[in-house]
């Protein structure tokens, strides 16, 4: 069974700019989340979609935004790049929603750095 | 969230086994202990997950106090490819959605041939 893909795996972008990240969850898992890593802050919660719905949302600002397809494939929108965004973005996914024991898969990750 | 508490670093010598101690003393009755660790350049990856009673599997084992407040992950023979952070997250029950994954800093896991 394929894991979890993320494109682009690299990404080099500017400040104002915007970026579109694309995740394909696992065959048949229907669960989306996504992640941001840095240094500083370390992993944190984006938000999740199951069904094409948002389910859970982490603290970060409206110009993270995200959707999911009829497919269960996702993808993550960042508006108006700023330094502070270059991170290691990571995608899970996950057979079912609603619950707190759920194992999540990640993908790769996409590496994008703001200039 | 409830928090945990995980030393920063931990070595290990190859085929040896490593304890790793995690602290979470304001744990809830409903929290699962969960454990999760990322090697270097990949994403985390599940490792094991326990409510009350020890578990067992083929990567790991997971040992929890009595009273919750403590549990610690075995790898009962590390190998070079264990060499990873290693991260004790807490998930509790949410009437939507998955509870997300609330890393910490984890532990860094270095595994000396």
């Amino acid at each position: 069974k394929a894991g979890v893909t993320q494109t682009p795996r690299y990404l080099i972008k500017t400040r104002g700019q915007q970026v579109t990240l694309s995740c394909s969850p696992i065959s048949g898992h229907r669960s989306v989340s996504w992640y941001q890593q840095t240094p500083g802050q370390g992993l944190q919660f984006l938000f999740e979609y199951f069904s094409e719905t948002q389910r859970n949302k982490g603290n970060f600002p409206g110009r993270f935004s995200g959707r999911q397809f009829s497919n269960s494939r996702s993808e993550m929108n960042v508006s108006t790049l700023e330094l502070g965004d270059s991170a290691l973005y990571l995608c899970a996914s996950s057979a079912l929603s609603g619950g707190f024991y759920n194992e999540q898969f990640f993908g790769p990750g996409t590496r994008l750095t703001v200039l | 969230d409830a928090k945990t508490t995980q030393p920063n670093s931990m070595e290990s010598n190859e085929e040896e086994p490593v304890h790793l101690p995690c602290n979470h003393s304001t744990i809830s009755g409903t929290d699962y202990i969960h454990w999760y660790r990322q090697l270097p350049s990949q994403g985390p990856e599940y490792v094991i997950h326990g409510l009350t009673s020890n578990v067992n599997n083929r990567m790991a084992s997971l040992a929890i106090a009595e009273d919750r407040k403590s549990s610690t992950l075995i790898l009962h023979r590390a190998t070079l490819r264990d060499a990873a952070v290693y991260y004790c997250i807490l998930r509790s029950p949410r009437n939507s959605g998955n509870t997300p994954l609330v890393f910490g800093k984890g532990t860094r896991l270095s595994v000396i041939a």
